[in-house]
Order: structure tokens, then sequence, then C-alpha cells
């Protein structure tokens, strides 16, 4: 079947640290890969994708790159501020009968001290 | 920019109470979604629609039906409200132009059942 896991947190770093989320997946077919940030009080905006083996999704300073050898998508900032505070779920969409679902990882929750 | 709304950020309602939770969104999507966020189980689908009168069943279905008679907008009713679907509800939509388009989120509609 199709399933995210990713790092449970919380995770707590002081400001100009270096972030990574872990995430890995298992999926039929060629995924799709997505980052998703939620801030406090909004829905869920897409913060960066890749769509096939090797494609590298970049966006305000976070990166991710597509491992299909070791099903994985890790997040990394090299800097954090405060306001990246946020909850990050990693997301991966197949074609088919799905065509648009995403499945989601349970969520990393993100603060960030000054 | 995309714009999905949700009717309402808050609905506090008792048990077993018919509950509905309204989502238009505004760039003629196709795909639309219902899932319901609870904290360490992230985002679990409900129903999706691709297309006007048309639904399919998401991983917890149970509870809940859903209503598209129109393209724009996206129903979800709980047809006896019970304390365990106390949960924030987050509407999206999508194009159906292939496995790597992303979701439009809206804000949410966090609902109490007492």
């Amino acid at each position: 079947g199709n399933s995210v896991t990713q790092m449970e947190g919380p995770v707590t770093l002081s400001e100009e640290a270096f972030l990574t989320i872990n995430c890995t997946y298992t999926a039929t077919g060629y995924p799709s890969l997505f980052w998703y940030v939620q801030y406090p009080g909004e829905g869920l905006q897409l913060l960066l994708k890749a769509t096939k083996a090797d494609d590298k999704g970049s966006n305000k300073g976070f990166e991710a790159t597509y491992r299909k050898e070791t099903t994985s998508f890790h997040l990394e900032k090299g800097s954090v501020q405060v306001s990246d505070s946020a909850v990050y779920f990693c997301a991966l969409s197949v074609g088919g009968s799905t065509l648009g679902r995403l499945y989601f990882g349970r969520g990393t929750q993100l603060t960030v001290w000054p | 920019d995309v714009k999905v709304t949700q009717s309402s950020r808050y609905l506090v309602k008792r048990t077993g109470e018919k509950v509905f939770l309204e989502c238009v969104q505004d760039m003629d999507h196709e795909n639309m979604f219902w899932y319901r966020q609870d904290p360490g189980l992230g985002l679990r689908l409900i129903y999706f629609s691709y297309d006007v009168k048309m639904k399919e069943k998401g991983d917890i279905p149970e509870g809940y039906s859903v209503s598209r008679e129109k393209k724009e907008r996206f129903s979800l009713i709980l047809e006896s409200a019970s304390t365990n679907q106390t949960s924030m509800y987050l509407c999206a939509s999508t194009t159906a132009q292939g496995s790597n388009s992303p979701l439009h989120f809206g804000n949410g509609t966090r609902l109490t059942v007492t």
C-alpha cells in the first residue's frame, strides 16, 4: 500500500540551527512527493515537491531530495528562523484510481527559539 | 491564487445533531477532499470526489457522508454527531492533471461535539 513515515516531534531548535526532518515512504508505482507546512491557525500549504527520482524540491531555504534507493524525502534547512515554527507534513501522491489523493505522515511540530 | 473557503472556523454541536460542514473553491478544480486532523494521527481522508455527484470513501468514512451537487462546493455531513468526531476538519481541492498537482487547503473548521 501507500504510506508515509516521518520523524516524531516535537523538534525544538535555536535560531540559525540546522534542521532535518526525516521522511520515508512506501508506494505502489512511482509517487510524487511533497512537503506541506501548517502555520498556527491555518490550513496546510505546499512547501515543496519532487516528482521523480533524484529531483530536488526547494523553497524558502528548505530543500528535499527524492531518493528512490532509500525511499526517502528528508526535509532540510541550513539556518532556521523563528518564523519557521510550524507543523511539517510529508506526503505522497500516486496516479491511477487514487489520482490527486495525498497520503500524509503524522506531522512534525517544529519550534524555533530566538 | 486558489481560494478554498470553509464556512465556519469553529462549531460547537451537541451529540446526535446533524452537522453540515461546507467548503467552496474558486478555481474550477475537479477534485475535492475532506480530511480530519487529530494530534498524533496527522491527516486522515474521510471522503473525496472527482466530479459533480461523484464520491469515494476514504480511510475513515464511518459516521460521515458527503454531497457534491455543484463543482465548486463539497459538503461534509455528520448524520448524528458523536463526541469522537470532535476534531479539526480540512477541505482541499486540486486539478485532475496528474498525480503531481498540489492540494490547496482551506483554513479548517474546528468542531467540538459535546
